[in-house]
């Protein structure tokens, strides 16, 4: 998917559970970021690294942790703290200009 | 930090019209200015760009203008078709903050045949 792979594409988390979403990017870019958009609502970003093992809080973080162990992968995990999960999470990944977006993780609560 | 507001929230033309989507944003030292298109379920798609030291760009029906002083960039559909129908977001990127984008929240335009 133009060189950023979110998986899965569809994702279901019971309550108390934490899940991982995962985002990987193949364009040797530096910069990756983890957005949130909820139904009739703009992106709103939630974490974004600059460098591997680098990164900061978004204007959502709470209930929400991420990694950059490596250049190629930026995992989110959404924890059992985040009492509003459902949403549509999107992952991109930036060289200069130049922004890539992954096509998204729909998670739902059952 | 860095507020967006996007103007109007719905726009609704006939085919054949322009359209125009107006944002507004609170960091004068933003320094590019990209407008997505989405469609339902899909991922925001890049249709225009421009940066700080350009006031105006074009691309074939669609262009975008910026005001720095006045802190808002607008684009601009002309000869609007069905399938220009789609949610459309500003988002402004702040100066030395990561890179990260701003999204405004939306501007739902229908363009009816």
């Amino acid at each position: 998917d133009g060189g950023i792979t979110q998986s899965p594409k569809y994702l279901f988390r019971k309550e108390g559970q934490n899940v991982t979403l995962s985002c990987e990017q193949n364009l040797n870019h530096d910069a990756m970021y983890w957005y949130r958009q909820d139904p009739g609502q703009g992106l709103r970003l939630i974490y974004y690294s600059q460098i591997v093992n680098d990164f900061q809080k978004g204007d959502i973080a709470e209930g929400y942790s991420v990694s950059r162990e490596k250049k190629e992968s930026f995992p989110l995990t959404v924890t059992s703290a985040q009492k509003n999960p459902t949403a549509f999470y999107l992952c991109a990944s930036r060289q200069a200009y130049g922004y890539t977006f992954g096509s998204g993780t729909r998670l739902t609560v059952v | 930090g860095e507020n967006v507001e996007q103007h109007p929230s719905t726009l609704s033309v006939q085919e054949g019209d322009s359209a125009v989507i107006k944002c507004t944003y609170s960091d004068s030292a933003s320094n590019y200015f990209p407008w997505y298109k989405q469609e339902l379920g899909k991922r925001p798609q890049l249709i225009i760009d421009i940066r700080s030291n350009v006031g105006e760009k074009k691309d074939q029906r669609i262009a975008v203008t910026l005001n720095k002083t006045a802190k808002h960039f607008s684009l601009h559909i002309t000869e609007t078709q069905p399938e220009d129908s789609a949610v459309y977001f500003c988002a402004p990127r702040p100066e030395n903050q990561g890179g990260k984008l701003i999204f405004g929240q939306g501007t739902e335009l229908s363009v009816k045949p």
